[in-house]
């Protein structure tokens, strides 16, 4: 139990246009979702947490019109890049967090990797 | 700001042996939970031990706390070649709504 699938994989897309990303936890609700970046050899930084049905909150720093965040069910969450550049080329991760005594523990997406050319 | 720092940076060791990681934090915490995550890979949840834990086992995998020094350990013993990955530290803090704070992880090589 407690998986969470991400979509796509990876994207290359061209500066300027807009990506999005799907995070969907399948085999439990998820309350919260959290979206992660990690640059190369580096450790995860959180960016935003989103909760179902309410607006994402976003760490210092991350600009919310920037990266858009949607939590529109108990198993999807959406982030999408818009207007991307190269600067936003990374790994971006999410996680899922249920309720009750699954609110413990995150369960992670294997993740997005995202090329600006 | 990362609230973990894990030592060492890197580790690498002979098939068969132990590899131990320490992670310190900076404030006070619900529970500590430890991952690993193989290369362009997500994160694999291994262990979560609570602040009020002192030790906590999962097969080859010994995690302690020592929350006076605000430090845990993770102990891998007889180690594989599958085991090469980073692994991660990560706090969590209730009144922070259980966030997760990583640490900068360890970079294990286990050589057959």
């Amino acid at each position: 139990g407690a998986v969470v699938s991400q979509h796509p994989s990876w994207v290359i897309c061209k500066s300027g246009t807009s990506v999005k990303i799907e995070c969907r936890s399948l085999d439990f609700q998820a309350t919260t979702m959290f979206w992660y970046r990690q640059f190369p050899k580096q450790s995860l930084m959180l960016m935003a947490t989103s909760n179902e049905g309410s607006k994402a909150t976003y760490e210092q720093g991350v600009e919310k019109d920037k990266f858009l965040i949607n939590h529109a069910s108990l198993t999807l969450s959406t982030l999408t890049v818009t207007s991307a550049h190269p600067e936003d080329s990374s790994f971006y991760i999410c996680s899922a967090r249920g309720e009750g005594g699954w609110q413990e523990t995150q369960y992670f997406g294997p993740g997005t990797r995202l090329l600006v050319l | 700001s990362q609230q973990g720092e894990e030592d060492p940076q890197a580790l690498s060791i002979q098939e068969g042996e132990n590899a131990t990681m320490n992670c310190s934090y900076k404030t006070s915490i619900n529970n500590l939970q430890w991952y690993r995550q193989n290369s362009g890979r997500g994160l694999v949840h291994l262990i979560l031990i609570r602040s009020n834990e002192r030790e906590k086992h999962s097969g080859r995998l010994r995690v302690t706390l020592d929350t006076s020094k605000k430090s845990s350990s993770l102990l891998i013993t007889a180690s594989r070649a599958a085991d090469t990955a980073s692994y991660f530290c990560a706090t969590a803090f209730k009144a922070a709504g259980n966030k997760l704070t990583f640490g900068g992880g360890t970079r294990v090589l286990v050589k057959p």
